[in-house]
Formats: structure tokens, C-alpha cells, sequence
């Protein structure tokens, strides 16, 4: 079964300081991997995405890697801010189908809260 | 930027009535996804569309149809609805392309509160 894990499933820092989510997925095959931001009950915000040949993206604070090899990808946030908090959702697709639609596999997300 | 247009942005049914959400993706997008997220659940695929016809079909129940008019947008029909239908909705919609890696881009959601 296509599995997509996260970690930790919840984090607590003091705004400025970094942090780094991790995700393991098991889909295969393998197209490409997103990151979101989610509010809460809000819809998700496209952070990044990464193919299966890319191993770093970066988008302001946000950089994600990729070990494609490994099936694991991290998210690292630089000099946190109180906005900051939200849900971060990885988003693995197993598949590209032209014309088509991706079918996404979500993960359970990591609650990040940055306090003052 | 136009962003993906969803309403109503809640609507509180009551058991076993019809409910219908509506979903206006980025103009020029051509692919619409339907996604249904409980409580502190990972959204669930329900079905999606590429140029009006359906692409792909997930968890959607049969008392549920969706479909994409002539000018993209998606409409959700819940019918008979139930407790545990109540749930954050969202649409989402691309721009399919020859190469991987579209961006996703989705709506605010839809809330609906089935009593």
C-alpha cells in the first residue's frame, strides 16, 4: 500500500530559531513530491515540489530535500516566524498520467507552533 | 492572483438532504480534484476531471456525483446525506502538462455540517 509518514506529528519552537520535518514515503512508483502548508481549516498552500531527479528546492525560508533512493524528504524552515504556524502536509503522487489527473498521497502532517 | 473559488464556504444540512458544492478553478486550468478531509484526517481523493470528463475516481461514495461544465467548473451533488458526511470539502484544481510537476493548487474548502 502507498504510504506516506511524517515526523514528528508535532513540533514546538521559539520563533527564529530552524526546524526540519521529515517525511518517508513508500509509493512507488514515484513521480514527484510536494510540500504543503495547511491552516487550520484552510485549504492547503503549495510550498514545493520536487521530481524524482531533483534533490533541493527552496521557495524564501522554506527548502526542501529529496533522497529518492531512500524515499525520504525533509523540510527545513529557516528563521521562524509566528506565521509560520500551521500544519505542513507531504504530498507524494505515484504517478504521472498524461491527460489525466495525479492521484495524491497525503500524510497525516506535522503541527508546527512557533511561540513568541 | 485568481485563486480556486469555492462556495458555500459552509452550509449545515440536515440527515438525508441534498447538498451541492461548487468549485471554480484557476481560469485556464483544466483539471478539476475533489477531496473530502475529516477532523484531523489527511484528505481523502473523491474523483477528478480533466477537460469535463472524469480522469479519476476515488472514495466517493455512490450517493455522490460530481461533474465539470463547459466552462470548468466542478460541481459536488451529496445526496441522502449523513452524519458522517460532515466534513471540510476541497477543490482543487492544475494545468496538465507533458512534464511533471504541476502545481496543485486548491481551494479554501467548503465546510459542511450534516445534522
Amino acid at each position: 500500500k502507498n504510504q506516506v509518514e511524517q515526523s514528528p506529528q508535532s513540533l514546538i519552537i521559539l520563533e527564529g530559531k530552524n526546524c526540519t520535518l521529515q517525511c518517508n514515503y513508500t509509493v512507488s512508483p514515484f513521480s514527484n513530491l510536494r510540500w504543503y502548508k495547511q491552516d487550520t481549516g484552510r485549504g492547503p498552500v503549495s510550498l514545493t515540489i520536487m521530481t524524482f531527479s531533483e534533490n533541493t528546492k527552496s521557495n524564501g525560508r522554506y527548502t526542501a530535500t529529496l533522497d529518492a533512493d531512500t524515499k525520504q524528504s525533509s523540510l527545513h524552515i529557516t528563521a521562524s516566524q509566528l506565521s509560520d504556524s500551521a500544519s505542513y502536509i507531504c504530498v507524494v503522487s505515484p504517478e504521472y498520467i498524461i491527460q489525466g489527473a495525479q492521484k495524491l498521497v497525503f500524510g497525516q502532517g506535522t503541527r508546527l507552533t512557533i511561540n513568541p | 492572483a485568481a485563486g480556486v473559488i469555492q462556495s458555500p464556504r459552509h452550509l449545515i444540512k440536515e440527515k438525508r438532504e441534498t447538498a451541492t458544492l461548487k468549485c471554480y478553478p484557476i481560469p485556464r486550468h483544466d483539471t478539476v480534484y475533489w477531496y473530502q478531509q475529516g477532523p484531523g484526517q489527511d484528505p481523502q481523493f473523491l474523483i477528478s476531471f480533466y477537460e469535463k470528463m472524469q480522469s479519476d475516481k476515488g472514495s466517493i461514495p455512490d450517493r455522490f456525483s460530481a461533474q465539470q461544465f463547459s466552462d470548468y467548473h466542478s460541481e459536488l451533488n451529496m445526496s441522502s446525506l449523513e452524519l458522517g458526511d460532515s466534513a471540510l470539502y476541497f477543490c482543487a484544481s492544475s494545468l496538465e502538462d507533458t512534464y511533471s510537476g504541476n502545481t496543485i493548487y486548491f481551494g479554501e474548502g467548503s465546510w459542511l455540517t450534516v445534522v
